[in-house]
């Protein structure tokens, strides 16, 4: 099965602090995504990769950035966090369609409060 | 731009009972693709069913159906017989084909009551 591991599953922030979420996926995909789902709002990307060191913005990227150093690894990052960047963050992994496959696997999210 | 909507944010069934999830969409392409995921309390997010845009047959696994009506751009989620295992929010989606960004509506809450 394929597995997408979110390094923390609970953090707790001040603001303005640097926060970094970790992801990382075992099976080779090409594609890697960061949601933010909130209470009535659903699913929004935030930014998303199709290959290394490849980047595109989603629907809401002010306030983050993201690296892409190695295949399996997707990072987000909150610059300076601030108390609207509470919320549960997903990550995502996919293989490109033209392999036929373009069902996302999802990691189990990471909470961040910010103070 | 693709939009998703779900207009009931919660609903509760009795077990056993048959459930319909609405979801609407908005798009001015001919071939995307259709997904309902579901997330149960304090678990990942995983797919329930999937439908391509381009195929009348509607979609079937085991329990779920979806009822797809791409004249009226609907995709509502049927769950028959349903358990208690089924409590989780549902999100419909949807995606272009040939392009990354997969379009999330917000989200159905659904309780089964023992």
């Amino acid at each position: 099965d394929v597995k997408v591991t979110q390094s923390s599953r609970y953090l707790v922030k001040r603001t303005g602090e640097k926060v970094f979420l970790e992801c990382v996926q075992d099976m080779d995909h090409e594609n890697m995504f960061w949601y933010r789902q909130d209470p009535g709002l659903g699913l929004r990307l935030i930014y998303f990769s199709y290959d290394v060191k490849m980047k595109e913005k989603g629907d809401i990227p002010e306030g983050y950035s993201v690296s892409r150093e190695k295949k399996e690894r997707f990072s987000l990052i909150l610059e300076s966090a601030s108390t609207n960047q509470t919320s549960m963050y997903l990550c995502a992994s996919r293989p490109t369609e033209r392999l036929g496959a373009n069902v996302l696997t999802f990691g189990a999210g990471s909470r961040l409060t910010v103070l | 731009a693709q939009t998703v909507t779900q207009s009931q944010p919660e609903m509760s069934v009795q077990e056993a009972e048959t459930v319909t999830l609405s979801c609407t969409y908005d798009t001015s392409e001919n071939n995307y693709y259709l997904f309902w995921y579901k997330q149960p309390p304090s678990r990942q997010m995983i797919l329930v069913i999937r439908q391509e845009a381009y195929k009348q047959q509607n979609a079937t696994e085991n329990r779920f159906s979806v009822n797809f009506q791409k004249a009226a751009k609907s995709f509502s989620l049927k769950i028959s017989d349903s358990q208690l295992g089924d409590t989780a929010m549902y999100f419909c989606a949807s995606r272009r084909f040939g392009n990354e960004k997969l379009t999330f509506g917000t989200g159905t809450r659904l309780t089964i009551i023992p």
